[in-house]
């Protein structure tokens, strides 16, 4: 069983619609991130957080420590936001661990 | 601002041949990380650089090599390809200062590389 699960896996859904990915994680954490993966390639860093929510924009993570459980949300999706985005966090010797990723495509 | 350079953007290889990717970071971060990415699994890591002059195997290191030239620099070698080393390569840099620089990870954009 990997320490970092997301699900779903992929997921498409129209432009407008609300979107949760999830995360589960396993293992004792300092952080954990949310991380954007765009088809060019390239990871950015979306949100860090140990506890409760943040929000930036159309985008809001929440994170429940007793759980072990983070979701992302997308509020209003757009084209745009499709991309791969991966859960990770932050164990011993603040060494990232990551799942998978979440597909994500949105259309018109 | 540059962030993290890596180069190339992308290789070809013969099985046998040698390669160094190369990543540069321009934020005095401390640590640096070299990641592997493959379809269906997550980014696992290569190997890791704390800070200058140390390197630390991570979960993958079998077939790579690392030399961490100076704060700015952390390259990866492949002594001798093989087609298991098909992947999309990643660099990665990490400061120390106050809390929230000292967990997040600057990414380059990758290096595709096939060994055929």
């Amino acid at each position: 069983k990997n320490e970092v699960e997301q699900s779903p896996q992929n997921l498409t859904a129209q432009e407008g619609e609300f979107i949760t990915i999830n995360c589960s994680y396993s293992v004792g954490i300092s952080a954990l991130h949310w991380l954007q993966q765009h088809p060019g390639g390239g990871i950015v860093s979306l949100f860090m957080l140990s506890s409760g929510k943040k929000k930036h924009g159309r985008l809001i993570a929440t994170i429940n420590i007793q759980e072990k459980h983070s979701s992302l949300h997308i509020t209003a999706s757009h084209p745009r936001d499709s991309a791969v985005y991966i859960c990770a966090v932050t164990g011993t010797a603040s060494k990232l661990t990551f799942g998978t990723g979440t597909r994500l495509q949105v259309t018109l | 601002n540059a962030g993290v350079t890596q180069t190339p953007k992308f290789q070809v290889l013969k099985t046998g041949q040698s390669m160094t990717l190369q990543c540069a970071q321009d934020m005095n971060h401390n640590s640096m990380y070299w990641y592997r990415q493959d379809p269906g699994m997550g980014l696992r890591l290569i190997y890791y650089s704390a800070s200058e002059g140390t390197t630390d195997k991570g979960e993958v290191p079998n077939g790579y090599n690392v030399s961490r030239l100076n704060k700015r620099e952390f390259s990866l070698r492949l002594e001798s390809a093989a087609p298991s080393q098909t992947s999309v390569y990643f660099c990665a840099s990490r400061g120390s200062g106050a809390w929230l620089d000292k967990n997040i990870q600057y990414f380059g954009a990758g290096t595709r590389l096939s060994v055929l």
